[in-house]
């Protein structure tokens, strides 16, 4: 299977600030997603990235706050911006199932702590 | 609207003994559905899934249920041992035009020795 990874894969910042999460897959994947998952809690979609379109994001979450870059089949990022401390969660990436495309496999995710 | 939720937020169970975790979603027209086992520290790690026209499927160890009937979700693990601790989730397709996935609110699954 695919090797999914992400950095960093945590920090600590300040309030006001902006960080910019990479992930990268070693095979070429058409649909990538982000996800956030708030302490304790479950895993939330922000948007859905396909490789030379826009993102689509999902209700709640805003390209302002959260901007994806898709460059290439095999890499996105998604940079949380003007954080505050409830921006502190886990921000994983995932990538559609190779030969199956109904499936969702996941990076390590970036655990980001918002002071 | 659509949401996928479990009844249980924790189990433990002796260790060797078989487990249970439970899953319920509302969107009938979800014919895709996957368990994950996400371990402290880690992303969420592919266990298992199954369709809509299928009752039951079989992995190592693990078995998942599907009543469309009454639309609930079930994972059984056999034999547990202390590396099957973690938090599960079960997720359903919805297929918004796309590919969605909906997550549960997860169990945390506890082996005791």
């Amino acid at each position: 299977s695919a090797v999914i990874s992400q950095k960093p894969s945590r920090d600590i910042c300040q309030r006001g600030t902006s960080l910019t999460i990479q992930c990268q897959v070693d095979s070429q994947v058409t649909m990538m997603f982000w996800y956030r998952q708030q302490p304790g809690q479950s895993l939330t979609l922000i948007a859905t990235a396909n490789q030379g379109s826009e993102a689509t994001y999902e209700s709640g979450f805003v390209i302002d706050k959260f901007p994806i870059s898709r460059p290439n089949l095999t890499f996105s990022t998604l940079t949380v911006s003007n954080m505050s401390p409830e921006d502190s969660s886990i921000y994983l990436c995932s990538v559609e199932g190779w030969g199956r495309t109904d499936t969702q496999y996941f990076g390590p995710g970036t655990r980001l702590t918002v002071l | 609207g659509e949401s996928v939720g479990l009844h249980l937020p924790t189990l433990s169970v002796q260790e060797g003994d078989n487990s249970i975790i439970n899953c319920a979603y509302s969107n009938s027209a979800s014919d895709y559905f996957i368990w994950y086992k996400q371990e402290s520290g880690k992303g969420p790690q592919f266990i298992i899934d199954i369709r809509s026209n299928m009752d039951k499927r079989q992995g190592q160890r693990v078995t998942v249920l599907l009543n469309k009937t009454v639309k609930h979700l079930s994972l059984q693990i056999a034999a547990t041992q202390p590396g099957d601790s973690a938090v599960y989730f079960c997720a359903e397709n919805t297929y918004q035009g796309a590919q969605k996935l909906v997550f549960g609110q997860g169990t945390r699954l506890t082996i005791n020795p």
